[in-house]
């Protein structure tokens, strides 16, 4: 079945404790994101990739980092995690180019007290 | 700056009304347009798309979009909803012509329906 998978798909930490959260597709898609979805403010851009070794910033990459270093796999770090990244995470993926949507993971809850 | 606009938050209708949502976007091009779908508790599914040719889009579950430029609009509608229909639905636009397509989301628009 051709998904996008994430885990966790809760999570809680503290604040300060590293954390990373996974991210792989099966569709062999290009492109991957990662979004972060608050009440209010729809879904917003933390980081994407265009192919393997190519990362670039969205519109709030503060506090996150990410690695692309197989098709796959997208994982997203949160090197020092703080209470203001508590939000619904997801990740997503797509062959690219004007004819295609995002395929979206499940999601991943976390949480940061 | 580009960016997608929702006038509604929250919607409440009762089955078998008519649902119409307003979505709006800042000139930016050429752009590509999608509403996506979020039953309480998933993740997003794609509703419908609108790249070129008729403006008026039909997707999954009974839903339509319309795509009207010089208004810079994309609402989607349903003749007649269900419970089932209970979700947040967000509009989606991506600017540009090729490469890499950025998804800009609207703020989303929460909707409930009473049987």
């Amino acid at each position: 079945e051709a998904q996008v998978t994430q885990n966790p798909r809760y999570l809680i930490t503290v604040t300060g404790k590293k954390l990373t959260v996974t991210c792989s597709q099966n569709m062999n898609h290009e492109y991957m994101s990662w979004y972060r979805q608050d009440p209010g403010l729809g879904l917003r851009q933390i980081y994407y990739s265009m192919n393997v070794e190519v990362t670039d910033k969205g519109d709030v990459p503060e506090g996150y980092k990410v690695s692309r270093k197989e098709k796959r796999n997208f994982p997203l770090i949160l090197e020092s995690p703080s209470p203001n990244q508590t939000s619904l995470y997801f990740c997503a993926s797509s062959f690219g180019g004007r004819d295609y949507g995002y395929t979206f993971g499940s999601g991943t809850r976390l949480t940061v007290v | 700056a580009q960016s997608v606009s929702q006038h509604n938050h929250h919607v409440i209708l009762s089955e078998a009304a008519s649902l119409e949502l307003g979505c709006n976007y800042s000139y930016g091009g050429t752009v590509n347009l999608f509403w996506y779908v979020q039953y309480p508790g998933q993740h997003l599914q794609l509703l419908l798309k609108y790249f070129s040719g008729d403006p008026l889009v039909k997707g999954i579950k009974g839903f339509e979009a319309e795509f009207i430029k010089s208004k810079f609009s994309f609402n989607l509608r349903k003749p007649s909803v269900q419970w089932s229909d209970t979700a947040e639905y967000f509009c989606a636009v991506n600017y540009g012509s090729g490469g890499y397509n950025k998804l800009i989301f609207g703020a989303g628009t929460r909707l409930a329906v009473h049987p």
